[in-house]
This record gives structure tokens, C-alpha cells and sequence, in this order.
């Protein structure tokens, strides 16, 4: 059985700073991670995913996840903070590409001005 | 891509009544599943929605209380049924389409459904 954890529900920044999401995961098969992100009263977005080429994922609005397989870890990261940014983040592991997705339990992400 | 249409956006039912949501894709897609979002939490999987044939149900999840149909490749449609204060959610649609380059999952925007 395949499932993820996101550590902390709720991660406030400030503006410029560094956002770190740490999500974990548990795969028995070799997994396909993506990064999803909500804004208010609003559908998923995909921000990025990993499907078993480079470890280290660039994706959209200059996030980026690096898959470490030794520590079953998928976090995402930003260099620079943006108000824009605030949202909840999900991470989410699927067993092959266009199926099904685990989610983690989402961090809400604020970002002060 | 995918631009998923679900509807209805939202809406405010009456306890012991039944609602259908539609997902309609603009695209023939491979795969469409069904999402639930309570309050304040993540996404849970109810089921899978099989062109042609029965949907997958997840654990915890039964076809009488959420009947799902998938008459042809770019529509669906969730019903829950007799539903109570404990329904209310969001419930999205997804699709994933297998192409040349990697599949990505697409969500519609989804239904607010209030049980009161």
C-alpha cells in the first residue's frame, strides 16, 4: 500500500524567504510523486512530478522537488517566497503514471508581507 | 490538456435527498476518478469511473451510496445518494490522459455540496 505524509499542516513565511514543504512517502513499487497546488474555492494544480527521470524536478511559478530515494522524501521547494504563494500545497504518490493518487494531508502555506 | 466542466458548482440539499454531479471533458481521457474533500482536509479517492462497465469502489466507499457512471470516454457522473450532514464536501473529478509524453492528472473545479 502506497502513502504519504506531509509534515505540518501549516507553514507561514515571510515574503523573499525560503518555503520548504516536506512531504515523506511509503511506495512497495517504485513511485510517481507530484506536487499539487489549491488556491481558494478553486480546483488542483499541478506544480510538478517525478516519474523516475531526474531526482531533482523543476515545475511552475519556480518550485522545485527533489526526490531522495534513501529517505523516502519528496520536498518542494522555493528559493523566494511570493504573496501569491500562499495556498495549501498537496503531495500525492500514485503506483504508475495515470493512476490513482494518495494524497498527503496538505500544508496551508501563508506567506507575510 | 484537460478542461474538466463539472457541475454543479455547488449547491445545498436537503438531508435524505440525492444529487448527481456531472464531469464532462472536452477530450476523450483514459482514465476519470472521483475525489472527496471534507472540510478542512485532503483528498480521498471514492472510486474509479470504468467506461462501460462498474466503477472501482475504494475502501470505505459502496456503489449504493455513491453510484458512479462513465457512459463513453469524455463523461461522468456521481451521484450521493440519501445524503446527510456528513456528505457535505467537495467533490472533484479527475482525468488522466496517456500521450506521447508523461500522463498528468487534471481536476475539474469542483462541486461544494452542503447537507443540511
Amino acid at each position: 500500500a502506497q502513502s504519504v505524509t506531509q509534515l505540518g499542516s501549516h507553514v507561514s513565511v515571510s515574503e523573499g524567504a525560503l518555503v520548504l514543504l516536506r512531504c515523506n512517502y511509503s511506495s512497495s513499487v517504485p513511485p510517481y510523486l507530484f506536487w499539487y497546488v489549491q488556491y481558494p474555492n478553486q480546483g488542483l494544480q499541478l506544480l510538478l512530478k517525478y516519474t523516475s527521470a531526474a531526482t531533482l524536478v523543476k515545475g511552475i511559478n519556480g518550485f522545485e522537488a527533489e526526490f531522495k530515494k534513501s529517505e523516502t522524501s519528496f520536498h518542494l521547494t522555493k528559493p523566494s517566497a511570493h504573496m501569491s504563494d500562499a495556498a495549501e500545497y498537496f503531495c500525492a504518490v500514485s503506483d504508475y503514471q495515470g493512476g490513482k493518487l494518495i494524497f498527503g494531508q496538505g500544508t496551508e502555506l501563508s506567506v507575510k508581507p | 490538456s484537460a478542461v474538466i466542466s463539472q457541475k454543479p458548482s455547488r449547491d445545498i440539499c436537503q438531508r435524505g435527498t440525492s444529487l448527481t454531479i456531472q464531469c464532462q471533458v472536452d477530450s476523450q481521457v483514459t482514465m476519470m476518478f472521483w475525489y472527496r474533500q471534507q472540510p478542512g482536509q485532503s483528498l480521498t479517492l471514492i472510486a474509479t469511473a470504468n467506461q462501460g462497465s462498474e466503477a472501482t469502489y475504494e475502501s470505505g466507499f459502496v456503489i449504493d451510496k455513491f453510484p458512479i457512471s462513465r457512459p463513453n470516454l469524455t463523461f461522468s457522473t456521481l451521484t450521493v445518494s440519501n445524503m446527510s450532514p456528513e456528505d457535505s464536501s467537495i467533490y472533484l473529478c479527475s482525468v488522466t490522459k496517456s500521450g506521447r509524453m508523461n500522463t498528468e492528472a487534471f481536476f475539474g473545479q469542483g462541486t461544494r455540496l452542503t447537507v443540511v
